[in-house]
């Protein structure tokens, strides 16, 4: 089965610095979304970006947040300047729209760790 | 405002028994979908199934089935014959039609089965 790829595993930082999540969809898909799950909490919708540009937000994808298709292959969440709140599991997600069988393919996530 | 409650936080059985995960959800859309994921140990998010509000048949796959229930907003999960590798944190999830892979997640019901 295809698969949707992250890196790093898991990425340590210090508050402040600047952290950027990669992330390799399945290559036919066309949607692509964040998601992050603080330990031991459920998993929460960052952001949805189509066709170049960002479909959706929460309200948890502040200023601080960006992301970027800057290849055509790679999909990137850029955090600016990382808060001790902001350590959690950080998930991509991918999704090519099917005739309504469509599946959200997930990575297996980065753990950020911010000091 | 979508809103999913699994109000089982934990759960422990002995393997080969049955068990029902409850997910009780809140939505003002008419059209909307539902999701299972499992996230064993290792972290990733394992795609289980995703139904749409149109479609109430029952479904079965192996030992997994779920029931749909519009009329009390629930969306159960049962595992029949349960096995040591089903023990995860299964998540239940709600998307609107807008965005219909922009998914709210219940806070996850932790199921150990006990060998």
């Amino acid at each position: 089965e295809p698969e949707v790829t992250q890196t790093p595993s898991h990425q340590v930082t210090q508050m402040g610095q600047e952290v950027i999540l990669r992330c390799v969809p399945i290559s036919n898909h066309l949607y692509f979304y964040w998601y992050r799950q603080i330990l031991g909490q459920k998993v929460e919708f960052l952001v949805s970006f189509y066709n170049n540009e960002i479909s959706e937000k929460s309200e948890i994808f502040d200023d601080q947040f960006s992301v970027e298709r800057p290849d055509g292959s790679n999909f990137t969440l850029k955090i600016r300047s990382t808060k001790l709140e902001d350590s959690a599991m950080y998930f991509c997600a991918s999704l090519t729209r099917g005739l309504g069988n469509e599946k959200l393919f997930f990575g297996s996530g980065t753990q950020l760790s911010v000091l | 405002a979508q809103k999913v409650t699994q109000a089982q936080t934990e759960i422990s059985v002995v393997e080969k028994e049955d068990v029902t995960l409850d997910c009780v959800y809140e939505t003002r859309d008419t059209t909307y979908y539902l999701f299972w994921y499992k996230q064993p140990p290792s972290g990733e998010l394992v795609f289980l199934i995703r139904r749409n509000s149109f479609d109430e048949q029952n479904e079965i796959s192996g030992r997994y089935s779920w029931n749909f229930q519009k009329s009390t907003s629930s969306f159960n999960f049962t595992i029949t014959a349960s096995q040591v590798v089903d023990s995860a944190v299964y998540f239940c999830a709600l998307s609107d039609p807008t965005g219909a892979n922009n998914l709210f997640f219940g806070t996850g019901t932790r199921l150990t089965v006990i060998p």
